[in-house]
């Protein structure tokens, strides 16, 4: 069965760390990770996609990698500010078909 | 300005009295899904459609239809909804033109009493 897994399910770093978050997925043969972000009461905004023929992508202080043959990705969050608490959730589709399967999210908080 | 719109945004009501959720794009989007969202499982997919009557079931459709007449909306129906879809639906769109990047809507928190 096509799993997608995020750990730690909670993180709690201080203002300005540079922190990863990891999101593991048991087939390797994907078409495309995507990375969001979800604040309380609200949807889901989409940060970075990242191809299967890709290895990163960054948007400003974001950087997200991806390794198929160890079926992980990571995104990396450089000098975090209190503005990136959130639920980051990623999301791993299979092939240009329709199904998207999500992990169940990591929830950052960054104390001032 | 470029938004998926879901209505309502909070819906209460009981057992077996269908319902419809509304789900509304403005990009000219070719892909619509539908997820739900429950603590403990994260989001999941219940259907997804690639063009206009074209639709497919995601991991979990039982007691859910859609219909996609115009390219724009998806609603998602529950004909006699029950309290184990008591949860937090999305609806969300994407191009499909090779940049996949889903856009969200807010979100329709329901309760089935």
């Amino acid at each position: 069965k096509q799993e997608v897994t995020q750990i730690p399910a909670a993180l709690s770093v201080p203002e300005g760390e540079n922190l990863v978050l990891n999101c593991s997925f048991t087939d390797s043969a994907i078409y495309n990770l995507q990375w969001f972000r979800q604040d309380p009461g609200k949807g889901l905004t989409s940060l970075l996609l990242i191809q299967s023929s890709q290895r990163e992508q960054t948007s400003g202080r974001l950087n997200a990698s991806l390794d198929k043959s160890s079926g992980r990705s990571t995104l990396y969050i450089a000098a975090s500010q209190p503005g990136d608490s959130a639920t980051y959730l990623c999301a791993v589709k299979y092939n240009q078909g329709g199904k998207l399967i999500f992990g169940q999210g990591t929830e950052l908080s960054v104390k001032p | 300005e470029a938004r998926v719109t879901q209505n309502p945004r909070y819906l209460i009501t009981v057992t077996g009295k269908k319902l419809t959720v509304t789900c509304s794009q403005n990009m000219n989007h070719e892909y619509m899904s539908w997820y739900r969202q429950d603590p403990g499982l994260g989001l999941r997919q219940i259907y997804y459609s690639m063009n206009v009557e074209v639709t497919d079931k995601g991991d979990v459709p039982e007691g859910y239809k859609v219909s996609r007449k115009e390219k724009r909306n998806f609603p998602l129906i529950l004909e006699s909804p029950s309290p184990n879809q008591t949860s937090l639906y999305f609806c969300a769109s994407s191009p499909r033109t090779g940049n996949e990047k889903l856009f969200f809507g807010s979100g329709t928190q329901l309760s089935v009493l």
